[in-house]
C-alpha cells in the first residue's frame, strides 16, 4: 500500500513570498490532516478535512494560510504572505476515517529567509 | 487544557530495555498513540492502545496505561541501534475530529 505522498520535499524562500505544499493521502482514506512542526516541538494541527469538507479549522492562520481538498482526495496548503516563523515541517496525514490511526507523510520542510 | 508531556533524552545501551513515558491531561482521551519519527522523516505509527486497556504488546513494544495517574508508557525490548529516533506520544480528544495532541517527543540514543 502506497503510503502519504508530499512534494515538495523542501522549499526556501523569502518573507514575504507565497508557497504552496501538495499531499495525496492513502487511497481510500476520506480524512486528512495538515500539521505544523516547528523545529524541537511536536507537531499542531492546522486543518482537517472530511472527504472536501473542512472538520476543524480552529488552528489555522487564516489571514495568511489556506487549504483546499476540491475533489476529496489530494489536498494542498498555501502560505500567502510567508513570515519568518512559518519556518517548519508541514505534514499531511491521512485515516481511513475520523477514528482511525493516522498516516503521516514524509513532510515538507520550509526556510524562510 | 490539554497537554502531553515527556521527557526529552533517554540514552541506552544497544541490547538493553528502553522505557520512555508520557503524562496527559485530558482524561476524556479515547486513544493514545506512539509515533517514532526518524531524522528528515515523517512520524511512523508504531502501536496504539484504546483508553479502556491497561496494556498492550507488539512484538518489542509494550505499552502500559495508567488511567488514573494519565501516565502512558513505551518499552522496547533489546534495543537496537535501529530504534534511535525521536518518539511522540499522542492523545486523541475524540468526539466529532478526534484531534491528536502530541508530546514535545523524547529522542532517544542506543549506545553501540
Amino acid at each position: 500500500e502506497a503510503g502519504v505522498a508530499q512534494s515538495p520535499r523542501y522549499k526556501i524562500i523569502e518573507k514575504r513570498q507565497s508557497v504552496a505544499f501538495w499531499c495525496n493521502p492513502i487511497s481510500g482514506h476520506a480524512t486528512l490532516y495538515w500539521y505544523q512542526q516547528i523545529l524541537g516541538q511536536g507537531p499542531k494541527l492546522l486543518i482537517q478535512f472530511q472527504n472536501n469538507g473542512v472538520v476543524d479549522d480552529s488552528q489555522l492562520p487564516k489571514d495568511r494560510f489556506s487549504a483546499e481538498r476540491l475533489k476529496g482526495v489530494d489536498s494542498t496548503l498555501k502560505i500567502q504572505p510567508a513570515k519568518l516563523e512559518d519556518s517548519a515541517v508541514y505534514l499531511c496525514a491521512s485515516s481511513f476515517s475520523v477514528n482511525q490511526p493516522q498516516h503521516f507523510g514524509d513532510g515538507t520542510r520550509l526556510s524562510i529567509l | 487544557g490539554e497537554d502531553v508531556e515527556q521527557s526529552l533524552f533517554l540514552s541506552v545501551r544497544e541490547g538493553d530495555s528502553s522505557v520512555i513515558n508520557c503524562t496527559y491531561t485530558d482524561s476524556s482521551s479515547t486513544y493514545l498513540y506512539w509515533y517514532k519519527q526518524e531524522p528528515g522523516a515523517g512520524l511512523q505509527l508504531l502501536t496504539y492502545i484504546f483508553s479502556n486497556m491497561d496494556m498492550k504488546q507488539d512484538q518489542r513494544l509494550t505499552v502500559l496505561l495508567n488511567k488514573k495517574d494519565k501516565h502512558l508508557s513505551l518499552r522496547i525490548a533489546d534495543t537496537q541501534t535501529g530504534d534511535s529516533a525521536i518518539y511522540f506520544c499522542a492523545e486523541s480528544l475524540g468526539g466529532a475530529t478526534n484531534k491528536l495532541i502530541f508530546g514535545t517527543g523524547t529522542l532517544l540514543a542506543v549506545q553501540p
